[in-house]
């Protein structure tokens, strides 16, 4: 069964950086563009980034533009997202999530992992 | 970018109740439109994509119209499990963007 599991959350000061993981099972992880949706603590959803199943392009939302980096390693079905200048306002949980196909739906989604920026 | 609104914020319902929630893009975006149900400590759930069509696993009690700006989310019949906050999400274009978000509870 399709499974995505993430990690690498944690407690950052801000200014400081920290990498985020998304391990994929269960399905032909090079065939599908992934996502990174956050939550802020009591908030909706944001979406944060795209990367295309091949790594060709990849998409970011202005909040984390020039920050954050969207990654992935099809030979080891994982995704990552690079942070870096955390400010208190990314924390929050970050879920991993396919993208159904060629469109933005999103049908399978990580646990989340939670990110506090705080000194 | 397209803004999501969605109606109402929150709404109190009974097991049983039809329940229905709107969700407005500033622009059309066609029926590239998604509905999720997340419920607390929980990742987001697909239900409805392409603003009509239901998500395997889904029960049929849910079902979603609409083109253009306007959309909705119908539960027919609500289920004690149903009772979590629902999202509509466009996929027409980057940014992607979410609604507010409506929490549905039980009256």
């Amino acid at each position: 069964q399709v499974q995505l599991v993430d990690s690498g959350g944690g407690v950052v000061q801000p200014g400081r950086s920290l990498r985020l993981s998304c391990a994929a099972s269960g399905f032909t992880f090079r065939s599908y563009g992934m996502h990174w949706v956050r939550q802020a603590p009591g908030k909706g959803l944001e979406w944060v980034a795209v990367i295309w199943d091949d790594g060709s392009k990849k998409y970011y939302a202005d909040s984390v533009k020039g920050r954050f980096t969207v990654s992935r390693d099809n030979s080891k079905s994982t995704l990552f997202l690079e942070m870096s200048s955390l400010r208190a306002e990314d924390t929050a949980v970050y879920y991993c999530a396919r993208a159904q196909e060629t469109v933005a739906y999103f049908d399978y989604w990580g646990q989340g992992t939670l990110v506090t920026v705080s000194s | 970018d397209i803004q999501m609104t969605q109606s109402p914020s929150s709404v109190s319902a009974s097991v049983g109740d039809r329940v229905t929630i709107t969700c407005r893009a500033s622009q059309g975006i066609s029926s590239f439109l998604a509905w999720y149900q997340q419920r607390p400590g929980k990742a987001p759930n697909l239900l409805i994509y392409a603003a009509s069509n239901l998500q395997s696993g889904v029960p049929s009690r849910f079902s979603g119209s609409g083109s253009g700006t306007d959309f909705t989310l119908t539960i027919s019949s609500l289920q004690p499990e149903d009772f979590a906050t629902y999202y509509c999400q466009q996929a027409h274009s980057f940014p992607i963007t979410f609604g507010q978000g409506t929490r549905l509870e039980i009256k």
